[in-house]
């Protein structure tokens, strides 16, 4: 499984849009990048996936470069309650989605300010 | 109506004894999971289990012991409890078949504090 590498932390204050980047230099081919959320005393959220170019949903939007070497979360206008954990993590869909384990890393702490 | 559901939320025991955490989830999926997380938040898998199935078994003492009823329900007895085993335990599942797009769904985890 390929190895990530996240700031360990980060601050932004509220109304501001927050880019989390995620190092993965030894992604393979069949792996997806996918990033979960973890608030305090909360459990891991998923929040987006994708493999390649960009990806939106309502909550993020993941940017993913033509060599996939490295991704970018990016959380739009944060607001108090984005404080959280955000987590990196690239593995073979197929393999996770058939009871494959997520490998998580340090994550990223991200505090946001009034 | 929560997804995946684990009781106790807080767990306080003395070293030595035995203690059991209970997890359930209604989304349907067919694997579930058993993660630690320590207090450096690093969450690490422990054991996974597909229609009731072992299909992996981390390198965890084996202390610790899963139990997997039915496919909506997964348990965790862990004999022996020592100070090492402190961290917060989350319960996970996901669907087997699903595709691109989705992730797991985990329980709000069980705190494990051992005095």
């Amino acid at each position: 499984l390929a190895k990530t590498t996240q700031p360990i932390s980060m601050d932004s204050y509220e109304g501001q849009e927050v880019n989390i980047t995620c190092s993965h230099n030894n992604i393979a081919t069949n792996d997806y990048i996918t990033w979960y959320q973890q608030f305090p005393s909360q459990g891991p959220r998923f929040i987006i996936q994708g493999y390649k170019t960009k990806v939106t949903n309502e909550v993020a939007s993941l940017f993913i470069p033509a060599d996939r070497k490295s991704s970018t979360l990016s959380l739009p206008r944060v607001s108090l309650s984005d404080t959280a954990v955000y987590y990196c993590l690239v593995g073979d869909i197929g393999i996770y989605n058939q009871g494959g384990k997520l490998i998580f890393g340090q994550g990223t702490e991200l505090s946001v300010k009034p | 109506d929560t997804a995946v559901s684990q009781t106790p939320k807080y767990l306080v025991t003395q070293m030595g004894n035995d203690k059991s955490i209970k997890c359930e989830q209604n989304l349907g999926h067919d694997t579930m999971y058993w993660y630690k997380q320590d207090s450096k938040k690093f969450l690490k898998i422990m054991f996974s289990y597909n229609n009731k199935e072992l299909i992996i078994n981390e390198t965890v003492p084996n202390r610790f012991s899963p139990k997997s009823p039915d496919k909506a329900h997964l348990n965790l007895h862990i004999n022996s409890l020592e100070l090492g085993d402190s961290a917060v335990y989350f319960c996970a599942s996901s669907h087997s078949n699903r595709g691109l797009g989705y992730g797991y769904t985990f329980g709000s985890g069980t705190r494990l504090t051992v005095v």
